[in-house]
């Protein structure tokens, strides 16, 4: 597609469930960026890659949070043993960005729509 | 550490009436600055940026930022909004040393007839 899409949009869970919430970034996209956005809160930074490699996991928030993007395309964030604070909007991201760049980190992100999860 | 402040969680405003919505942000290295709009039901879209040069940036549907360094602040307006605004806006801060973009707690613009 021509977009960031992600799934499921939608998301319920029980407390102590696992959860996989799926990224497919704009084609060719070198940088993916995960965020968790709490009901009327901006985007919190949550990890990011550069093609397969995370270069940056500093805002995941405990050990039960994970993310891989294994061949440098679609990226999957796991969430193990689910609690109610983990209720948010998981936001996917993805940039072009080329080695070519002189200032890569200038580039548009463009967003996904978004993975609501709810967890009862 | 790097942060971003935006002031007004609300903005109620009258269509035709201009608008402001506040940013300020902390940060010890050069950085770049981002405004985000999110209309209902979509994804987050780009709506200006700055990254070097001259301090105003404006975007293609008449809104327009002012880079103030010595004010650490990069204000959002518009001289006369429409209803088509109503949204939710993000100021974002980017820099050379670091990959991601940190976002403000977003501001709510509503237009009223």
């Amino acid at each position: 597609g021509a977009g960031v899409s992600q799934s499921p949009r939608y998301k319920v869970a029980k407390r102590g469930q696992d959860v996989a919430l799926r990224c497919d970034p704009i084609s060719g996209h070198v940088s993916l960026f995960w965020y968790q956005q709490a009901l009327g809160q901006g985007p919190e930074f949550l990890t990011y890659f550069q093609n397969e490699a995370q270069l940056d996991k500093s805002g995941l928030p405990s050990d039960r949070f994970f993310a891989e993007r294994p061949e440098g395309s679609v990226s999957t964030l796991k969430i193990q043993r689910t609690q109610q604070e983990d209720s948010a909007v998981y936001l996917c991201a993805s940039r072009l960005q080329t080695f070519r760049d002189r200032a890569p980190n200038t580039g548009e992100l463009f967003f996904g729509e978004g993975s609501r999860l709810t967890v009862l | 550490a790097q942060s971003v402040t935006q002031l007004d969680s609300q903005v109620p405003v009258f269509e035709e009436a201009p608008v402001e919505l506040r940013c300020n942000y902390s940060s010890s290295v050069s950085v770049y600055l981002f405004w985000y709009v999110q209309y209902p039901n979509q994804g987050l879209q780009l709506l200006l940026k700055y990254l070097s040069g001259s301090t105003l940036v404006e975007s293609i549907n008449g809104f327009e930022a002012e880079f103030n360094k010595s004010q650490t602040s990069f204000h959002l307006r518009k001289p006369s909004v429409h209803i088509s605004d109503t949204a939710e806006y993000f100021c974002a801060l980017g820099s050379s040393n670091t990959g991601k973009l940190i976002f403000g707690q977003g501001t709510t613009l509503q237009v009223k007839p």
